[in-house]
């Protein structure tokens, strides 16, 4: 079974460039998070994904960023203009409520770097 | 809201011993699930373990373990006979069971010594 896919794994871009990235989930996993993780942190929730509704994204900076998830399937989040604060790695993460404590498995990521 | 704290920001083993991360947290909840993963430098987030709090039994995976500790809300994971392939951050993870966003303690960078 194919896992989390995630690209691009790096991306270096200016301040105030625009950036997307771009995940598949497991087949068959309906839920879909995006995660972001500062560098010494744990992973912190950006949005999540019911098919296609956004259900909880009461974390994502909405004047900045936005997300979508057509089909219900893929799912791109965009950041519109970059800030030098973004830097970051965006960790996208899926999950299926018929698994065993609904376990988030989770794609390789991709470093952000805002010069 | 739920907290996960994990006091130990880096620990070192030596190859072929036994290694103990703790981790705390902190919910109102009584229906919640607790996790660990690891974080190696390729960056990808792998399951490690996870617990039911529901469960009394503490969950064993080969050679990691847990001791879930409920009324003190701890949750220590123990790795024996580690591995250098073992080195890697180390996050503590709670999920409430109403809510499913996963929120994760600050980690813990484990060292392997040869």
């Amino acid at each position: 079974e194919a896992g989390v896919v995630q690209s691009p794994r790096y991306k270096i871009i200016e301040k105030k460039q625009p950036v997307a990235f771009w995940c598949n989930p497991i087949s068959g996993h309906n839920t879909l998070y995006w995660y972001r993780q500062n560098l010494g942190q744990g992973p912190e929730l950006l949005i999540r994904y019911e098919n296609e509704e956004a259900v909880d994204d009461s974390q994502l900076p909405k004047d900045r960023f936005s997300a979508e998830r057509l089909k219900g399937v893929d799912s791109t989040l965009k950041i519109q203009p970059a800030e030098l604060g973004d830097s970051a790695v965006y960790l996208c993460a899926s999950s299926s409520r018929g698994q065993t404590a609904d376990t988030q498995y989770f794609g390789p990521g991709t470093r952000l770097t805002v010069l | 809201a739920q907290t996960v704290t994990q006091s130990q920001p880096e620990m070192s083993v030596q190859e072929a011993e036994t290694v103990t991360l703790s981790c705390t947290y902190d919910t109102s909840e009584s229906d919640y699930y607790l996790f660990w993963y690891k974080q190696p430098p390729s960056r990808q987030m792998i399951l490690v373990i996870r617990q039911e709090a529901y469960k009394q039994q503490n969950a064993t995976e080969n050679r990691f373990s847990v001791n879930f500790q409920k009324a003190a809300k701890s949750f220590s994971l123990k790795i024996s006979d580690s591995q250098l392939g073992d080195a890697a951050m180390y996050f503590c993870a709670h999920r409430s069971g109403s809510a499913r966003q996963l929120t994760f303690g600050s980690g813990t960078q484990l060292t392997v010594l040869p």
